[in-house]
C-alpha cells in the first residue's frame, strides 16, 4: 500500500531533550516536506526536500533540523525542544512534477513538550 | 504568513444539503488545491485547479477559481455525515508546488 509513515504517533518529552520524528514513504517520491499544525494557524511548512541531499527552509524552520540521506526517509530533528514546539506535525511527499502533484500526508505526530 | 484564508471558519448543515466553502489568497498562483482532514488525521487531497481553469468537478465536489478576485470556492453537493471534516485550500504562491501554503480551514459538520 502506498503510504507515508510517521513515527511515533504521540510523543511527550521535556524541554531540551533531543528527539527525532521519522518519516518514510514507499512511493519513490522525490519531494518531501514537514508541516506543523496549530489551532487557528493552519498548516505551516517547516522544511522541505526536493531530492536526496537537497533540503530548504519553509516558513517556520527555527528550532528544527532535517536530513535527506535516502530518498524514502526524511526525519525531523528537534535538537533542544521547547514548549512552543508543542504541535501536531505532518510529513508529506509528492512526485516532482511542478504544479500538478498533490501531496500525500502521513497520519501525524502529536508532540507535547513540557 | 498565511496565503489562503477559508470562510466560514465553521459550517453546520443537515445531510442532503449543499456546503460551500470559500478561500481567498493574496499572491498570484499556478494552481490551487483543496484538502480534507478528518479529526487530527493526515490531510487527503481532493482536487486541484490550475490558474487557467475556472471550474472543475470531481464526483460531488465542484471547485471554482476566480483569479481576478484571488478566490476559490468548494461546493459539496448532497452532503453526507461522512463529509464531516475540516477543509483546507492550499496555494503555491506562484513559485511551484514545493512551498504550498495552507489556509486555516473550514470545519464542516454534517448532521444526520
Amino acid at each position: 500500500e502506498a503510504q507515508v509513515t510517521q513515527n511515533p504517533r504521540y510523543l511527550i518529552t521535556v524541554t531540551g531533550k533531543k528527539l527525532t520524528v521519522t518519516c518514510s514513504q514507499n512511493m519513490n517520491h522525490e519531494y518531501m516536506s514537514w508541516y506543523r499544525q496549530d489551532p487557528g494557524l493552519g498548516l505551516r511548512q517547516i522544511y522541505y526536500s526536493m531530492n536526496v541531499e537537497v533540503t530548504d527552509k519553509g516558513d517556520v524552520p527555527e528550532g528544527y533540523k532535517v536530513s535527506r540521506k535516502e530518498k524514502r526517509n526524511f526525519p525531523l530533528i528537534l535538537e533542544s525542544p521547547s514548549p512552543n514546539q508543542t504541535s501536531l506535525y505532518f510529513c508529506a511527499s509528492s512526485p516532482l512534477r511542478q504544479g500538478n502533484s498533490p501531496l500525500h500526508f502521513g497520519n501525524g505526530t502529536r508532540l507535547t513538550v513540557t | 504568513s498565511q496565503q489562503g484564508e477559508e470562510d466560514p471558519q465553521a459550517l453546520s448543515i443537515q445531510e442532503g444539503e449543499n456546503a460551500t466553502m470559500n478561500c481567498s489568497y493574496k499572491t498570484s498562483i499556478n494552481n490551487l488545491q483543496w484538502y480534507r482532514q478528518n479529526s487530527g488525521r493526515g490531510l487527503v487531497h481532493l482536487i486541484l485547479i490550475r490558474s487557467n481553469e475556472r471550474e472543475k468537478h470531481s464526483g460531488r465536489l465542484r471547485v471554482t477559481l476566480d483569479t481576478s478576485k484571488k478566490s476559490s470556492s468548494l461546493l459539496i453537493t448532497a452532503s453526507r455525515a461522512a463529509d464531516t471534516a475540516s477543509y483546507f485550500c492550499a496555494t503555491d504562491r506562484g513559485t511551484g508546488f514545493q512551498k504550498l501554503v495552507f489556509g486555516t480551514g473550514t470545519r464542516l459538520l454534517v448532521s444526520p
